[in-house]
C-alpha cells in the first residue's frame, strides 16, 4: 500500500500569500491518480485537483496542482479567506490512500 | 443537481449494526462507482472501499473487511453501508462519494454526500 505523507502539518499565513503544499508518496504513483481535496470544519471534502494538475469543475484558477513520481504539489498563489481549511491529497493504485493533510491556518 | 443524500445521525451501543444509506440524483446511478470514507473524530480521511453499481460488486479496504458490508438498491438509485457488531471505534463521520471518472482513467471523489455520524457508546 502506497503511503502518502503530507507537509507541513500546519502553515501558517496570511490572506494574499502563497501556500505551497507538499504530497510525497512512498513510492512512485501515476499521476493520473493523484488528487487533493479542500475539506472545512462540518463539511464534506471537496475534490480541487485530479490528474495531479487538472482543476475540477467550479475550481478557481488560484489553485493549481503539479508534480510526479513520488512528489506533488498543491498550490494557492494567493490565499483568500474561504481558502484556510485542510487540503488532503489522495492516491490510487491497488488501494486508494489519502495523506494526513496540512491545514492551512491564519496567521 | 448532481448530489448525494446521506441518511441522518445515528447513536448506537457497542454490538449492534447500522445501516447508512446514500440516495443519488441528478446522474446515471449505474454509470459511476460509489466509494465509502471514514474521518473519526478530528482525524484524517480513510478511504473503506468501493461498490461498483453496475454488477453490485464491492471491495474492501484493508481493515474493512468482516464486519462491513457494501450493498445497492438500483430501483431508488440508493447505496447503503452496513457495520455490525460495533465499537467504540467504529465511532465517525461516514461520506459517501461518487468516483470522478466512469472510465476509471482518472482516480478521485467528485461529488460527496454531507456525511453521516455515527457514534458508538454504551
Amino acid at each position: 500500500e502506497t503511503v502518502l505523507t503530507q507537509s507541513p502539518g500546519t502553515l501558517s499565513l496570511s490572506p494574499g500569500d502563497r501556500a505551497t503544499l507538499s504530497c510525497w508518496a512512498s513510492q512512485r504513483v501515476t499521476s493520473s491518480s493523484l488528487a487533493w481535496y479542500q475539506q472545512k470544519p462540518g463539511q464534506a471534502p471537496r475534490l480541487l485537483i485530479y490528474g495531479a494538475s487538472s482543476r475540477a469543475t467550479g475550481i478557481p484558477d488560484r489553485f493549481s496542482g503539479s508534480g510526479s513520481g513520488i512528489h506533488f504539489t498543491l498550490t494557492i498563489s494567493r490565499l483568500e479567506p474561504e481558502d484556510f481549511a485542510v487540503y488532503y491529497c489522495q492516491q490510487y493504485d491497488t488501494s486508494l490512500t489519502f495523506g494526513g493533510g496540512t491545514r492551512v491556518e491564519i496567521k | 443537481q448532481v448530489q448525494l443524500v446521506q441518511s441522518g445521525s445515528e447513536l448506537k451501543k457497542p454490538g449492534a449494526s447500522v445501516k447508512v444509506s446514500c440516495k443519488a440524483s441528478g446522474f446515471s446511478f449505474n454509470e459511476y462507482s460509489l466509494n465509502w470514507v471514514r474521518q473519526a473524530p478530528g482525524q484524517g480521511l480513510e478511504w473503506m472501499g468501493w461498490i461498483n453499481t453496475k454488477t453490485g460488486n464491492p471491495t474492501y479496504a484493508q481493515g474493512f473487511t468482516g464486519r462491513f458490508l457494501f450493498s445497492l438498491d438500483t430501483s431508488v438509485q440508493t447505496a447503503y453501508l452496513q457495520i455490525s457488531r460495533l465499537k467504540a471505534e467504529d465511532t465517525g463521520v461516514y461520506f459517501c462519494a461518487r468516483d470522478l471518472d466512469p472510465d476509471y482513467v482518472y482516480f478521485g471523489m467528485d461529488v460527496w454526500g454531507q456525511g453521516t455520524t455515527v457514534t458508538v457508546s454504551s
